[in-house]
């Protein structure tokens, strides 16, 4: 079974920073393009960012680049969101999910992790 | 980045059919074949109910088609269930290497 279980989220101050962790199992990770998303209280889904299954291509969202950097640990079946200098509008719940590989459509989701930004 | 156009509600009957527009640019959803849409009930996370604009994964429904015309793609529910009543987003791939949600529609079953 395909599982993705994301963590570290939490509340951090403005200009902060957190990692957060997505682990997956039940499929070979390191086959698979990966994404984040995000979804702030009460509004739609944003993408933010991609990589590809060896750690090449990243990309991000114009909202997050510079700020934030996607890795993974093939290793580990585990991918990363370094996140920082977190501005208030940076508060989501962000999800991992894993590229089809059918025009970058994600078959499945984590469960989400709750960023909260605020003094 | 923008987002994709999406109507902010629709709503239908139970057995009805309607239909969520999805409206775009030549950049994304007139340029490229890669749109999906995603179910999301509250509180869970977002489902993958078609892919490439018009594919369906297995255990998604037949009452659920897709289709693209343009700079717009469309999402379909015949024979509308209570259980469809959710929030509605379709995404794409945008030239530059970036992705894009739509805004997101609730489909409200009446």
């Amino acid at each position: 079974e395909v599982q993705l279980v994301e963590s570290g989220g939490g509340l951090v101050q403005p200009g902060g920073s957190l990692r957060l962790s997505c682990a997956a199992s039940g499929f070979t990770f390191s086959t698979y393009n990966m994404k984040w998303v995000r979804q702030a209280p009460g509004k739609g889904l944003e993408w933010i960012s991609h990589i590809g299954n060896s750690g090449s291509p990243t990309y991000y969202a114009d909202s997050v680049k510079g700020r934030f950097t996607v890795s993974r640990d093939n290793a580990k079946n585990s991918m990363y969101l370094q996140m920082r200098n977190l501005r208030d509008e940076d508060t989501a719940v962000y999800f991992c999910a894993r590229d089809s590989g059918q025009g970058g459509a994600m078959d499945y989701w984590g469960q989400g992790t709750l960023v909260t930004v605020s003094s | 980045q923008s987002a994709l156009t999406q109507p902010a509600s629709v709503s239908g009957s139970p057995g009805q059919s309607i239909t969520i527009s999805c409206t775009g640019t030549s950049s994304d959803v007139g340029a490229y074949n890669y749109v999906s849409w995603y179910q999301q009930h509250p509180g869970n996370a977002p489902k993958l109910i078609i892919y490439t604009v018009t594919n369906r994964p297995s255990g998604v429904p037949d009452r659920f088609s897709a289709s693209k015309s343009g700079n717009t793609a469309s999402l379909t529910i015949t024979g509308l269930q209570a259980e469809d009543e959710a929030d509605y987003y379709c995404f794409s791939y945008r030239s530059g290497n970036t992705l894009v949600f739509g805004g997101g529609t609730k489909v409200t079953v009446l």
